[in-house]
């Protein structure tokens, strides 16, 4: 069965520096996401991209964050300069068409440790 | 905020049936209700999503209320495997993105 994967499973990085965080979003899926949770809170929304434009993000997705396709597989989230407060899980997923009913398929995860 | 509440936690006994409600008394005719899980720090997993009828996969039953103000996701035979929370999430057109609650904690007991 297909599956979204993401490298690495934990990163571990000092405040200031730049992340990359990896994804490799399901081969025929057109949209793709990224959440993040924050230790013992809620998943929340980052951003959501479809053909190499960002179509919507949140509030936490500030000029520190961006995204992009670099090539026909993989799906990145960079961190310009880390902060204490970014260390969360990050989560991609993608979907097929991101209509109403179209479900999102989330990878495992990337810990980032700042 | 999220569009739906849920009790913050639920016991099952294993073997049995995991009922698992949710409300969701503003949801509009566009919105589906979507079920997905998260076992530990994983990822959330997907469960099943209906917009009015109930729906049935191998993972599990929902079963949507007429006015759709609220549903039941049922996992038929509960494991321990499916100790994990399970959000209730409603979306619909106009936006791509779920908004997570709190969920619900469900432990199932040997």
């Amino acid at each position: 069965e297909p599956e979204v994967t993401q490298t690495p499973s934990h990163q571990v990085t000092q405040m200031g520096q730049e992340v990359i965080l990896r994804c490799v979003p399901i081969s025929n899926h057109l949209y793709f996401y990224w959440y993040r949770q924050i230790l013992g809170q809620k998943v929340e929304f980052l951003v959501s991209f479809y053909n190499n434009e960002i179509s919507e993000k949140s509030e936490i997705f500030d000029d520190q964050f961006s995204v992009e396709r670099p090539d026909g597989s993989n799906f990145t989230l960079k961190i310009r300069s880390t902060k204490l407060e970014d260390s969360a899980m990050y989560f991609c997923a993608s979907s097929p068409n991101g209509l109403a009913g179209d479900e999102q398929f989330f990878g495992p995860g990337t810990r980032l440790t700042v | 905020d999220a569009k739906t509440t849920q009790p913050p936690s639920m016991d099952c006994a294993e073997g049995r049936a995991a009922n698992l409600p949710c409300n969701h008394s503003t949801i509009s005719g566009n919105e589906y209700v979507y079920w997905y899980r998260q076992i530990h720090s994983q990822g959330p997993q997907y469960i099943i999503h209906g917009l009015k009828n109930n729906e049935t996969n191998e993972m599990a039953s929902l079963i949507i209320t007429e006015d759709r103000k609220s549903s039941t996701l049922i996992l038929p035979h509960a494991t321990l495997r499916d100790t994990a929370v399970y959000y209730c999430i409603v979306r619909g057109t106009g936006t791509y993105k779920y908004i997570f609650g709190t969920g619900t904690r469900l432990k199932v007991l040997a």
